[in-house]
């Protein structure tokens, strides 16, 4: 159980372009659903936490305009990269917290992103 | 501050040799405490997590972690590596009351024949 998945697992875009990723708890309704961006050979770093029908909340120093976070329902949340620019690529994991039980983060196997 | 440290950035083991990795926090309370497992280019695997009870926690893969109040301490030890161990392990802590995940900086782990 507490299955996260995300789409796409890795994505090429060109510089200016936006780029959509998907976050999905398949077995599990995720109150809260987080996004971490992960540098190379660097720990997870939050960028933003989103409640189900709620506006995000960004972390210091995250371009909200820049990383547009939906929360739709309680299974999906999507990251939107707008008008990405070769400095974003990195590597995003998605994350989320049940309904239920002891708190945890469940996580996604995160979306290599690329821009060229 | 909540914080969470892990104080070796690499470790290198021979294979069969047992392993532990260090983990220590700065919270106000007694929170949950996670450890996660990283392959180059993947997602983050749970390796085992404590709650509550005992604290001595055993996950999967032979891994098991002792909670240690008095030090503030969650090391994750194995008592004989494999080749396949060979990652990057993340310490977490958890707000038993909130969505606060604390995540620390990691430690990789090489592993040599």
């Amino acid at each position: 159980g507490a299955v996260v998945s995300q789409h796409p697992s890795w994505v090429i875009c060109k510089s200016g372009t936006s780029v959509k990723i998907e976050c999905r708890s398949l077995d599990f309704q995720a109150t809260t659903m987080f996004w971490y961006r992960q540098f190379p050979k660097q720990s997870l770093m939050l960028m933003a936490t989103s409640n189900e029908g709620s506006k995000a909340t960004y972390e210091q120093g995250v371009e909200k305009d820049k990383f547009l976070i939906n929360h739709a329902s309680l299974t999906l949340s999507t990251l939107t990269v707008t008008s990405a620019h070769p400095e974003d690529s990195s590597f995003y994991i998605c994350s989320a917290s049940s309904t239920s039980g002891p708190y945890e983060q469940y996580f996604g196997p995160g979306t290599r992103l690329t821009v060229t | 501050a909540q914080s969470v440290t892990q104080p070796d950035i690499h470790i290198t083991v021979s294979e069969g040799a047992s392993l532990e990795l260090r983990c220590n926090y700065s919270y106000g309370a007694t929170p949950y405490l996670f450890w996660y497992v990283q392959s180059p280019g993947q997602g983050l695997q749970l390796l085992l997590k404590y709650f509550s009870g005992d604290t001595l926690v055993q996950g999967i893969k032979g891994f098991e972690a002792e909670f240690k109040r008095s030090q503030s301490s969650f090391n994750l030890r194995k008592p004989s590596v494999h080749w396949s161990d060979a990652a990057e392990y993340f310490c977490a802590v958890g707000a038993r009351t909130g969505n606060q995940f604390y995540f620390g900086t990691g430690t990789s782990l090489t592993v040599i024949p």
